[in-house]
């Protein structure tokens, strides 16, 4: 079982569209989770920081639910240009200092 | 703002050759980290550095090596390349050591080995 997992989707919505994901991650000692967007090919970019209070950046946002261990994203009015993949990252300090773990992305297509 | 450079952006090598994949972290970053991504694959976690020294290694082969200089840059080294080492690697870098600290991603390097 990977230690951050999400549905690989393509998830394929309609502009306009509310669409949601989720991530669910395997080590409670996680200490900071990250939703970062990837475009075909290019480097991943931080999307947001996800806090225990949830938090809300224009049309997208963020919870956390660390009892259950899943990070969940929405996004409301759904753009073309939001399609892209969604990682889910969750971070570990360690002795060595950040540990961040990749989800394996949730794939976004927003359609006309 | 000046952002994380890699270089080159495209290597292509053959099998049993080696290659070195550079990286220049965003000014005043102390860390370093590398990541591998295969074709539909997330990224894997290689290998960190913090305050030139390795802080953290992932799923990084012993094929591979890396350090990072005096001037913050690093260097992953690959010698024996097989055909499984085409992917694209990225280089990160971050600012410190909170746990908080956003990392910040090169364009990557694009290496295909034939």
């Amino acid at each position: 079982r990977k230690e951050v997992e999400q549905d690989p989707g393509p998830f394929n919505v309609p502009e306009g569209a509310t669409v949601a994901f989720n991530c669910t991650y395997s080590n409670s000692a996680s200490q900071s989770f990250f939703w970062y967007r990837q475009d075909c090919r290019k480097e991943p970019k931080l999307l947001m920081s996800v806090y225990s209070s949830g938090n809300e950046d224009g049309r997208f946002t963020a919870q956390l639910n660390r009892a259950s261990q899943y990070i969940s994203l929405l996004i409301r009015d759904s753009k073309l240009s939001d399609s892209a993949t969604y990682l889910c990252v969750v971070n570990r300090r360690g002795r060595g200092g950040n540990k961040l773990t990749f989800g394996t992305g949730t794939q976004l297509k927003v359609e006309l | 703002a000046a952002g994380v450079i890699q270089s080159p952006r495209h290597l292509i090598k053959e099998k049993r050759e080696t290659a070195t994949l550079k990286c220049y972290p965003i000014p005043r970053h102390d860390t370093v980290y590398w990541y591998q991504q295969g074709p539909g694959q997330d990224p894997q976690f290689l290998i960190s550095f913090y305050e030139k020294m390795q802080s953290d290694k992932g799923s990084i082969p012993d094929r591979f090596s890396a350090q990072q200089f005096s001037d913050y840059h690093s260097e992953l080294n690959m010698s024996s390349l097989e055909l499984g080492d085409s992917a694209l690697y990225f280089c990160a870098s971050s600012a410190g050591r909170s746990t908080n600290e956003k990392l910040f991603f090169g364009s990557g390097t694009q290496l295909s080995v034939l």
